[in-house]
């Protein structure tokens, strides 16, 4: 079956440090995959876009990796911020033609100062 | 340039009403999807549409749900005598696709509850 894991539910880091979420996925052939951030009561905010021919996509202090031979893409937050605490959301759009997005579960960082 | 725009921003029916949800785009974008989250779950498709047609509603359950984009005005997701099972937060996302690249941007959201 098609799965989109994002680890870890919750994750709590010190403010400074580089937080590490992670999203997995299984029988989908994702043609990109994108990062959002979601604070409670709130929509989806688009953060970075990586396609599957792209390694690495950078933007401030944001970075998306993209494995596609792992099936798993990384989202890492440099220099963390208490303001930086949401859930982050990874979601793909798979290859069979279909223009909808696949979510994950999402994963809740707090920062702590 | 205003975002995508949802109303209401909470809605509250009884089990057997009917409610009635509207998007607007993004000023240029002529793509809309409805996305349901229930709490504690992830976002989950429901209905694709541009104006005047539906391209995907594969995810929208059969009875019930029903949506539409008309030429002029917003994009509407109708649910028909809701049931508790409806409660959830509805979200709508437009994108301006041009064959590549499909950002979807999302609007506040409507948390509708059923009584």
């Amino acid at each position: 079956s098609q799965k989109i894991e994002q680890n870890s539910e919750a994750l709590n880091i010190q403010e400074g440090k580089t937080a590490t979420l992670t999203c997995n996925y299984t029988n989908y052939s994702p043609a990109y995959l994108q990062w959002y951030r979601q604070d409670p009561g709130r929509g989806p905010v688009f953060l970075l876009l990586i396609r599957e021919n792209e390694k690495e996509k950078r933007k401030e202090r944001l970075k998306v990796t993209f494995d596609t031979t792992l099936k798993q893409s990384l989202f890492h937050i440099t220099a963390s911020q208490p303001a930086d605490s949401a859930t982050y959301l990874c979601a793909l759009l798979d290859q069979t033609g279909a223009n909808n997005l696949f979510f994950g579960t999402g994963t809740r960082l707090t920062v702590i100062p | 340039n205003a975002g995508v725009m949802q109303n209401p921003r909470h809605l509250v029916r009884r089990r057997g009403q009917e409610a009635r949800l509207r998007c607007s785009p993004m000023k240029g974008h002529s793509h809309v999807y409805w996305y349901r989250q229930l709490p504690e779950e992830g976002l989950k498709f429901m209905v694709y549409l541009q104006k005047e047609n539906i391209i995907d509603e594969s995810g929208m359950p059969k009875e019930r749900f029903s949506a539409e984009f008309p030429k002029e005005g917003p994009s509407i997701l109708r649910i028909q005598q809701v049931v508790r099972g409806d409660s959830a937060a509805y979200f709508c996302a437009s994108s301006s696709y041009n064959g590549g690249t499909d950002t979807q941007y999302f609007g506040p959201g409507t948390r509708l509850t059923v009584l």
